[in-house]
């Protein structure tokens, strides 16, 4: 999508094993957030930023982290991945113009 | 408690229907957005509202905030707009959203 690009597409980890996604944005926009998507629960928040190294949980946090050295970059890292972060995960950049928000290609994680 | 409502949750149409989503919604919001998911697919913002009416092609947004109501309309329906519809809010009280679980729109030709 315009302007944000999602790393890896899809991915298949064993339990237990660390996992780092990677959101890029080319528009320097202050607001980067990652959520996760399951059936039944649609979309959820994982984690947000307002900045570099400026980052605030939300309301799925456990068990992920995130990081913001650059304003291109946001990764979520999951330190120990368990099967019940297997989902769709999907960055997203508030571009403040007037669709308000761009979301990235989404990210699907198996953990097995 | 759910923030965002939805409704219907699911919807068939045959093509060329006139098709209402509706969305209600139960805090103060700075803005509301309309998006849309194709199957296996990204996520796209179609509109954001925080007053009145939009209107895109075929699609056309409207909000009502002292009702805390908001409708997505589609005139003249085509299989291609087969798909869910979310709505989600921005909290007067923050920057994230509140996600409705979304309307699953199934255009028949």
């Amino acid at each position: 999508d315009a302007g944000i690009t999602q790393s890896p597409r899809h991915k298949v980890t064993e339990t237990g094993t660390p996992v780092t996604l990677r959101c890029h944005q080319t528009e320097n926009h202050r607001y980067m957030y990652w959520y996760r998507q399951d059936p039944g629960h649609g979309l959820r928040l994982i984690h947000y930023s307002y900045g570099v190294k400026d980052t605030d949980k939300g309301e799925v946090s456990d068990g992920y982290s995130v990081s913001r050295s650059k304003t291109e970059d946001f990764l979520l890292t999951l330190e120990s991945a368990t099967s019940s972060q297997t989902s769709v995960y999907f960055c997203a950049i508030n571009t403040a113009n007037d669709y308000g928000y761009t979301f990235g290609s989404g990210t699907r994680l198996t953990v097995v | 408690k759910n923030e965002v409502e939805q409704s219907p949750q699911n919807l068939t149409a045959q093509e060329g229907e006139f098709i209402t989503i509706n969305c209600s919604y139960s805090v103060g919001i700075s803005a509301l957005h309309w998006l849309q998911q194709h199957p296996g697919g990204g996520i796209v913002s179609l509109f954001m509202l925080s007053s009145g009416k939009k209107k895109h092609g075929r699609l056309i947004a409207t909000i009502n905030i002292q009702e805390k109501h908001s409708s997505l309309h589609i005139t003249a329906s085509h299989p291609r707009d087969s798909a869910v519809y979310i709505c989600a809010v921005v909290p007067n009280t923050g920057n994230q959203f509140y996600f409705g679980t979304g309307t699953s729109l199934t255009v028949i030709p």
